[in-house]
């Protein structure tokens, strides 16, 4: 059974720091590429940030560019979410999810993550 | 970067009825592997996105029969044959013949 778990996320103060962790099991996590999609309350879905495989490509929305990092840890099967500066707007859940043949097909259960002061 | 259009945005439909979304894309999305990646997930509420229909027209393991994707170049379409109460959520589109992948908007599905 494949599972995607995430976690990090809470309540921080805008300017502040979160960093947000994915275990991933079920899967070889080393060999596909991950990606992180928000959902602000109430609102659709956005692509966030791409890795693939060894971390040698990333990319990102133009809104966390220089804000946020993506990164992974294959040996700990394990996708990052390194957010800096954060804002209101950066307000959502946190999907972590498996790209592959260009889709989306499994996705974690959400970290909701809320800038507020 | 392209952008995906999904109409209607608000969806009711009476249950037994058919039910069908639209999705457009602003550019063509048959990738030069001759695949159409074009999908449909689902979200019911409170839970996460689910995968319904991949590269066009691929049904997901899982999902019932009732549900298919068609389309080609910029428009595509996802039916229902029959709404139950089990489909209602917000339906979203994606593309990812272009990097990075795109939804759509969102249609909420309802029962009236």
């Amino acid at each position: 059974e494949v599972q995607q778990v995430e976690s990090g996320g809470g309540l921080v103060q805008p300017g502040g720091s979160l960093r947000l962790s994915c275990v991933v099991s079920g899967f070889s996590f080393s060999t596909n590429w991950m990606t992180w999609v928000r959902q602000a309350p109430g609102k659709g879905l956005e692509w966030v940030a791409n890795m693939n495989e060894d971390g040698t490509e990333k990319n990102y929305v133009g809104s966390v560019k220089g804000r946020f990092t993506i990164s992974r840890d294959n040996a700990k099967n394990s996708l990052y979410l390194q957010m800096n500066s954060l804002r209101a707007d950066d307000t959502a859940v946190y999907y972590c999810a498996r790209l592959a043949s260009r889709s989306i097909d499994y996705w974690g259960q959400g970290i909701l993550v809320t800038v507020s002061s | 970067d392209v952008v995906m259009t999904q109409s209607p945005l608000s969806l009711p439909v009476t249950l037994g009825q058919p039910a069908s979304i639209s999705c457009r894309s602003s550019q063509s999305l048959v990738h030069s592997d001759g695949n159409t990646y074009l999908d449909w997930f689902q979200q019911r509420p409170g839970q996460s996105p689910r995968r319904l229909i991949y590269k066009l027209s691929k049904r997901d393991s899982g999902v019932p029969d009732r549900f298919s994707g068609s389309g080609s170049g910029t428009d595509f379409t996802l039916k229902i044959t029959r709404v139950e109460a089990e489909d209602v959520g917000v339906y979203y589109c994606m593309q990812g013949t272009h990097w990075p992948q795109i939804f759509g908007q969102g249609t909420k599905l309802e029962i009236e």
